[in-house]
């Protein structure tokens, strides 16, 4: 089993829905990381948090440190939001980060 | 500021061929790393360096060698290209606590 699972693998949205993709990890860790994947392959990071919730525009990243459950928000999808969504966790023995398969999204105009 | 840079951008090799990945970052970071990214899987770690001088295996170390060149530089060097190393290399940067800065990416094909 992945240390990391992202659900779901595949989303499919129209322009304008609320969404959410999750993620659960089995390890103990210092952070977690949710990162962005464009068509084109650059990877840019979205979040890192520990505990919370944070918001940057129309994207939130919530974590419950407990239930080792990480989600991330977007409000009000674009199809500019059309991209692979990663989630990686940041164990507490280093700067290491172990990374999920991704949630591929596309938003439909 | 530049970020990461990665060169290059595309190559192709034949099975038996030796190539090196370069990455280079401006951002006076610690920690860089070498990242494999396969249809179906998430990025696998190859090697990283938490700082100039110290490089350590990750998760898919074998047929791949690094050099810390310096801060700034971190290479990834394939001595015997194979078909199984078909796959986009990225190389990131980060403070220890931080999180990570990606290079645009190589994507290599071994015939």
């Amino acid at each position: 089993k992945n240390e990391v699972e992202q659900s779901p693998q595949n989303l499919t949205a129209q322009e304008g829905e609320f969404i959410t993709i999750n993620c659960s990890y089995s390890v103990g860790i210092s952070a977690l990381h949710w990162l962005q994947q464009h068509p084109g392959g650059g990877i840019v990071s979205l979040f890192m948090l520990s505990s919370g919730k944070k918001k940057h525009g129309r994207l939130i990243a919530t974590i419950n440190i407990q239930e080792k459950h990480s989600s991330l928000h977007i409000t009000a999808s674009h199809p500019r939001d059309s991209a692979v969504y990663i989630c990686a966790v940041q164990k507490t023995s280093g700067s290491r980060l172990t990374f999920g398969e991704g949630t591929q999204l596309t938003v439909n105009p | 500021n530049a970020g990461v840079t990665q060169t290059p951008k595309f190559q192709v090799l034949k099975t038996g061929q030796s190539m090196t990945l370069q990455c280079a970052q401006d951002m006076n970071h610690n920690s860089m790393y070498w990242y494999r990214q396969d249809p179906g899987m998430g990025l696998r770690l190859i090697y990283y360096s938490a700082s100039e001088g110290t490089t350590d295996k990750g998760e898919v170390p074998n047929g791949y060698n690094v050099s810390r060149l310096n801060k700034r530089e971190f290479s990834l060097r394939l001595e015997s290209a194979a078909p199984s190393q078909t796959s986009v290399y990225f190389c990131a940067s980060s403070e220890a606590q931080g999180g990570q800065f990606f290079g645009p990416g190589t994507r290599l094909t071994v015939l």
